[in-house]
């Protein structure tokens, strides 16, 4: 089946500092991802969709330059969080859309952010 | 706007009995609806789906129905094993491809 992989899978850093949180798909090629984040008893909310080879759209309310998303090829997307400040501490996951699939996506584990 | 709503937070059921997980949507341009199953720190995994040509779609344990004129659909698990416990999100498609999800119901089902 198909298989979207996050990495790191749970990350701390300092208020200030920037983090990179990876998504790959592994076995298949995604032309769109897209990432969400969660808080605690939350659902699943779309920050931005990030499309391979073009500018990320972002959801309204979400800082573009706060949180960089870079689709560099078809099975990887990064997201950068800048300036994390610890309201920035959450669940990052990242999905994926298979070109071959339509409707479905694939989920990645998440990451961790903690933001000290 | 689309807006899919799950109104149980929480769900506790016997091992074995049926499971029914509600949500309710407003607007849905596209007419397709996904169910996933979420545990603490990982992420969503895909159950089922329907679309709106049908009201009804099994698989295995799983069966989803949808009820257009009320806008609403319902997932229900039968029989329920322990390993079920989880988050299940309701999802609802628009602009093709994005996913608006509800904001899930724990299931926990006591053995």
């Amino acid at each position: 089946g198909a298989v979207v992989s996050q990495h790191p899978s749970w990350v701390i850093c300092k208020s200030g500092t920037s983090v990179k949180i990876e998504c790959r798909s592994l076995d298949f090629q995604a032309t769109t991802m897209f990432w969400y984040r969660q808080f605690p008893k939350q659902s699943l909310m779309l920050m931005a969709t990030s499309n391979e080879g073009s500018k990320a759209t972002y959801e309204q309310g979400v800082e573009k330059d706060k949180f960089l998303i870079n689709h560099a090829s078809l099975t990887l997307s990064t997201l950068t969080v800048t300036s994390a400040h610890p309201e920035d501490s959450s669940f990052y996951i990242c999905s994926a859309d298979d070109i071959l699939m339509s409707y479905e996506q694939y989920f990645g584990p998440g990451t961790r952010l903690t933001v000290t | 706007d689309q807006q899919v709503k799950q109104n149980s937070p929480s769900l506790s059921v016997q091992e074995g009995r049926i499971s029914i997980l509600n949500c309710d949507y407003t607007n849905s341009m596209f007419d397709y609806f996904l169910w996933y199953k979420k545990y603490p720190a990982e992420g969503p995994t895909f159950l089922i789906s329907i679309s709106s040509i049908k009201d009804k779609n099994e698989d295995g344990r799983f069966t989803v129905f949808l009820n257009k004129s009320a806008k609403h659909l319902s997932l229900h698990i039968v029989p329920s094993q322990p390993g079920d416990s989880a988050v299940y999100f309701c999802a609802d498609i628009y602009n093709f491809n994005k996913f608006y999800f509800g904001s899930g119901t724990k299931l926990n089902v006591k053995p």
